[in-house]
């Protein structure tokens, strides 16, 4: 079983709409989760950092359910400029971030 | 500003050559980075370094080596290049363990 797992999408979606996926994660010590987005042949930059229950960034909003050990994201307002893959994040140890395969989601005019 | 430097985005290399990939960050990060990104397969760990001189096998070590003579400088070997080593590398930092690691631009190699 893979450590982190996500839904590769794609998750084609209109402007202005609300779009939520899922990370699983297999390690139950796991203390350290973030979401990252990747543009087309670019470098993942951190988008945000879920360090307890969930929190929100303007219009992205993660969840954190430890007990079910997954973790969400959701874009509200969707723009164009959302249009990426989005990385699921996990930290398994003390210094190992593993990483998912990515969910993309497309935003069209 | 957080800043990963890598020193090529892009390599094209011969099959057994060998490869030097350097990294350079300049926030002063304990920990230093090198994943491979291959579609489908995501980021995986080749080597990653705690401290200078120090270093440690990730998930996938097989035909590389690290090098970590400072603190803020990581380079990443392929003691001989393989067509299966063609790939986009990641160099990546991150202050103390277990917080964000931030990437540098990445480097597209590819080995003919």
């Amino acid at each position: 079983r893979k450590e982190v797992e996500q839904d590769p999408g794609p998750f084609n979606v209109p402007e202005g709409a609300t779009v939520a996926f899922n990370c699983t994660y297999s390690n139950s010590a796991s203390q350290s989760f973030f979401w990252y987005r990747q543009d087309c042949r670019k470098e993942p930059k951190l988008l945000m950092s879920v360090y307890s229950s969930g929190n929100e960034d303007g219009r992205f909003t993660a969840q954190l359910n430890r007990a079910s050990q997954y973790i969400s994201l959701l874009i509200r307002d969707s723009k164009l400029s959302d249009s990426a893959t989005y990385l699921c994040v996990v930290n398994a140890n003390d210094y190992k971030l593993s990483f998912g395969a990515g969910t993309t989601v497309t935003v069209r005019a | 500003d957080v800043k990963v430097t890598q020193s090529s985005r892009y390599l094209v290399k011969r099959t057994g050559e060998k490869v030097f990939l350097e990294c350079v960050q300049d926030m002063d990060h304990e920990n230093m980075f090198w994943y491979r990104q291959d579609p489908g397969l995501g980021l995986r760990l080749i080597y990653f370094s705690y401290d200078v001189k120090m270093k440690e096998k990730g998930d996938i070590p097989e035909g590389y080596s690290v090098s970590r003579e400072k603190k803020e400088r990581f380079s990443l070997i392929l003691e001989s290049a393989s067509t299966n080593q063609t790939s986009m590398y990641l160099c990546a930092s991150s202050l103390v363990r277990g917080v964000e690691a931030f990437f540098g631009q990445g480097t597209r190699l590819t080995v003919v």
